[in-house]
């Protein structure tokens, strides 16, 4: 059982717009910044969002992150078939003084 | 270019130790905090360890707390975990990443991991 909530699997069409929730508490994503990841089919994880919603240079700007109170979200717009990936929250944990991990989201582009 | 390239998993029994490196290129490496991530078969990502710049604070995940041992070389541009009383749980692949941030969680950069596999 993850500390951080997401839906196990999502899915979309080619240029559809997707969120992915990733929902806590007030001793991480309500105190902390928020960090998505994603993980394409066997490679390793890349980062995609940082410090809640700032994007790294080369991630597109079809990726997104926001966040309010104790939940997170990443919106992926214009969906490709390449945005087929696995994709994971992260946030430090006060209380726990740990680094937690979302369970994962399955994207599926149908 | 950053690099980060683990070695030092296999095979070990449980009860066993193995010693993962970590080593970094491309960047200064005594500037960031490292830390350990896995990755069980078929599971999501586990944060397992953080040693900061200088090795003056030192994380662990509650399920390897008093098992497992982080420290880094700065003058070898080295990463370290050195897990003992090794379990089938400590089955995964392990992922050594770089973080910019002032609290654990940033990872900008993973090594392609090492894969330890834990079976009698």
């Amino acid at each position: 059982q993850s500390v951080l909530t997401q839906p196990p699997s999502a899915s979309g069409t080619p240029g559809q717009r997707v969120t992915i929730s990733c929902s806590g508490s007030s001793s991480n994503i309500r105190s902390n910044y928020v960090y998505w990841y994603q993980q394409l089919p066997g490679t390793a994880p890349k980062f995609l969002i940082y410090r809640d919603n700032e994007r790294p240079s080369g991630v597109p700007d079809r990726f997104s992150g926001s966040k309010s109170g104790t939940s997170a979200s990443l919106a992926i717009s214009g969906l490709r078939s390449e945005d087929e990936a696995d994709y994971y929250c992260a946030a430090w944990d006060d209380s726990l003084s740990v680094v937690v991990f979302g369970g994962g989201t399955k994207l599926t582009v149908v | 270019e950053v690099q980060l390239v683990e070695s030092g998993g296999g095979l070990v029994k449980p009860g066993g130790s193995l010693r993962l490196s970590c080593a970094a290129s491309g960047f200064t490496f005594s500037s960031y905090s490292m830390n350990w991530v896995r990755q069980a078969p078929g599971k999501g990502l586990e944060w397992v360890s953080c040693i900061t710049r200088t090795g003056t604070y030192i994380y662990y995940a509650d399920s390897v707390k008093g098992r497992f041992t982080i420290s880094r070389d700065n003058a070898k541009n080295s990463l370290y975990l050195q897990m003992n009383s090794l379990r089938a749980e400590d089955t995964a692949v392990y992922y050594c990443a770089r973080d910019p941030g002032i609290r654990p969680g940033h990872f900008d950069y993973w090594g392609q991991g090492t894969l330890v596999s834990v079976s009698s």
